[in-house]
C-alpha cells in the first residue's frame, strides 16, 4: 500500500481565496483524521470521520472551514475564505477500528501558506 | 475536553545519556496512551504505545510508563544516538469496544543528541 496520500504537497494563495486540501487513506482503513500543525498549537486535532461520516468536528477553527468525506476512499478540507493566520502544515491521517486498531499512520501533509 | 501537558519543550542530551519526556492527561475515561516520533520536515509515526491495563511497556532503546492515578505518563530512551533527534509528541486517546476513539496530542518536545 502506497500509505495515506496527500495532495497538493504545497500550496501557496492569496487571502480570501478559497484552499482545498485533500487526501487519500490506506485502503481498508474506517477512520480519518485531519490535524493542523503550527510552532504555537502543535498537532490540533480538527476533525474525525469514522465510516465517512463525521464523528467529532469540534476541533474545527470556524466556520470558514468543512471537511468531507464522500466515500471511502477521498476526503476533502476546504477553508474558504483563507486567512494569513491558516497558515499552517495540515495532516491527514487514517486508522483501522480492527487489528491494531490504534496506530494513525500519517500522510506527508500539505503546507499552506497565505499571504 | 482532554487538556494533555508534556514536558520539557526542549531537551538537549549528549550522546549516549538518557531523555525523559513527561505528560500529564486531564480525563481519566482515556485508556490508550501513543508516542509519535517527527523527523524534521516528515509526517509523525508511532514509535510506541500504552493501554491503561499496563504499567510499563518497553521497546529496545524506549519505554513508556504509565500512571493512571496521578493521570501522567513518560517516555524514555536510553542510549541516545544522533538519529533520535527530532520531535516527539505523546497523546491521551479514548477508546472503546465500540470504535469510539478521540486523540489530543501535546505540544511536543524538540529532543537533540549531541554528538
Amino acid at each position: 500500500d502506497a500509505g495515506v496520500i496527500q495532495s497538493p504537497r504545497h500550496e501557496v494563495t492569496e487571502m480570501g481565496q478559497e484552499v482545498t486540501l485533500r487526501c487519500k487513506p490506506i485502503s481498508g482503513h474506517d477512520y480519518l483524521f485531519w490535524y493542523r500543525q503550527t510552532m504555537m498549537r502543535g498537532l490540533e486535532l480538527l476533525i474525525y470521520f469514522n465510516n465517512n461520516v463525521p464523528i467529532d468536528d469540534s476541533g474545527m477553527p470556524e466556520d470558514r472551514f468543512s471537511a468531507k468525506m464522500p466515500n471511502a476512499s477521498f476526503s476533502t478540507l476546504k477553508i474558504q475564505p483563507s486567512e494569513p493566520r491558516d497558515s499552517a502544515v495540515y495532516f491527514c491521517a487514517s486508522s483501522t477500528g480492527t487489528g491494531r486498531a490504534y496506530e494513525q499512520y500519517f500522510g506527508p501533509g500539505t503546507r499552506l501558506t497565505v499571504t | 475536553g482532554e487538556n494533555v501537558e508534556q514536558h520539557p519543550s526542549t531537551l538537549s542530551v549528549q550522546e549516549g545519556d538518557s531523555a525523559v519526556i513527561k505528560c500529564t492527561y486531564s480525563d481519566s475515561a482515556s485508556n490508550y496512551f501513543p508516542w509519535y516520533k517527527q523527523e524534521l520536515g516528515k509526517r509523525p509515526q508511532l514509535i510506541i504505545d500504552i493501554r491503561s491495563n499496563v504499567g510499563e511497556k518497553k521497546d529496545q532503546r524506549i519505554a513508556v510508563t504509565l500512571n493512571k492515578t496521578a493521570k501522567h505518563f513518560s517516555l524514555h530512551i536510553t542510549e541516545t544516538q544522533p538519529e533520535d533527534s527530532a520531535v516527539y509528541f505523546c497523546a491521551a486517546s479514548i477508546w472503546w469496544s465500540g470504535g469510539y476513539q478521540k486523540v489530543t496530542f501535546g505540544i511536543g518536545t524538540k529532543l537533540q543528541v549531541i554528538p
